[in-house]
């Protein structure tokens, strides 16, 4: 079955340093994957996404991911954190059912920003 | 582009009682998702809807819950007979039909926030 470990639930941030949180997946194909942001009484945003090709692709507000099929991850990074990335993140892949796919998310990582 | 509405953004309800959430995806987007996320859970799938079919519900969907999507366009979940365990953010998300890697891209609402008194 399709899974996603983010294996940090919180991580804290000085702003202005450099920010990598991590996403594994367990998928039995080429898996499509996503990186989405939820802030606090909000729904998902979607950072960025990979589907095939480069595998370090860009995303909105400076975020990049690197697709690692070795080792079976889509960590998300970021070089200098500002005080409003602060919010949860959520790695997310697609699985394929009949003709459609299926998110499959991560529990989650809250990025707190201190100043 | 309007984004994915739904409505409304708050449900208190009390437990026994029926509750119906609305979704407007965004206008072109024929595919339509529910999903539910629970207080430090991701997301979990719960149905999806082609045009007016609902093509796939998980095995989280009791008898309790029916969604539908009438025209379509629009959709909504309804839950009766509420429980404790239904609180949760229900969220919708839409994306765009046919082939190609756009129909993947799949755009989330601000959900709709429900608690089970």
């Amino acid at each position: 079955a399709q899974s996603v470990t983010q294996p940090d639930i919180h991580i804290t941030v000085s702003e202005g340093a450099s920010l990598e949180l991590r996403c594994n997946y367990s998928y039995g194909a080429t898996p499509y994957l996503f990186w989405y942001v939820q802030s606090p009484g909000q729904g998902l945003q979607l950072l960025l996404k990979y589907f095939s090709g480069d595998t370090l692709v860009q995303g909105i507000k400076g975020f990049e991911a690197e697709f690692k099929r070795s080792q079976s991850s889509f960590n998300l990074r970021k070089p200098s954190v500002h005080w409003s990335d602060a919010a949860e993140y959520f790695c997310a892949v697609g699985a394929w059912n009949t003709g459609f796919q299926k998110l499959v998310f991560g529990t989650g990582t809250r990025l707190l920003v201190s100043p | 582009d309007t984004g994915v509405s739904q409505n409304p953004r708050h449900k208190i309800t009390k437990r026994g009682q029926n509750v119906t959430f609305r979704c407007d995806p965004i206008s072109e987007h024929n595919r339509l998702y529910w999903y539910r996320q629970t207080l430090g859970q991701g997301p979990e799938f719960l149905t999806y809807f082609q045009n007016e079919a609902q093509l796939e519900k998980s095995r989280l969907l009791s008898d309790r819950f029916s969604a539908e999507r009438p025209k379509g366009s629009f959709s909504t979940l309804e839950i009766q007979r509420t429980e404790q365990g239904d609180s949760a953010m229900y969220l919708c998300a839409s994306s765009l039909g046919g082939q190609g890697q756009r129909q993947n891209i799949q755009y989330f609402g601000a959900g709709t926030r429900l608690s089970v008194l």
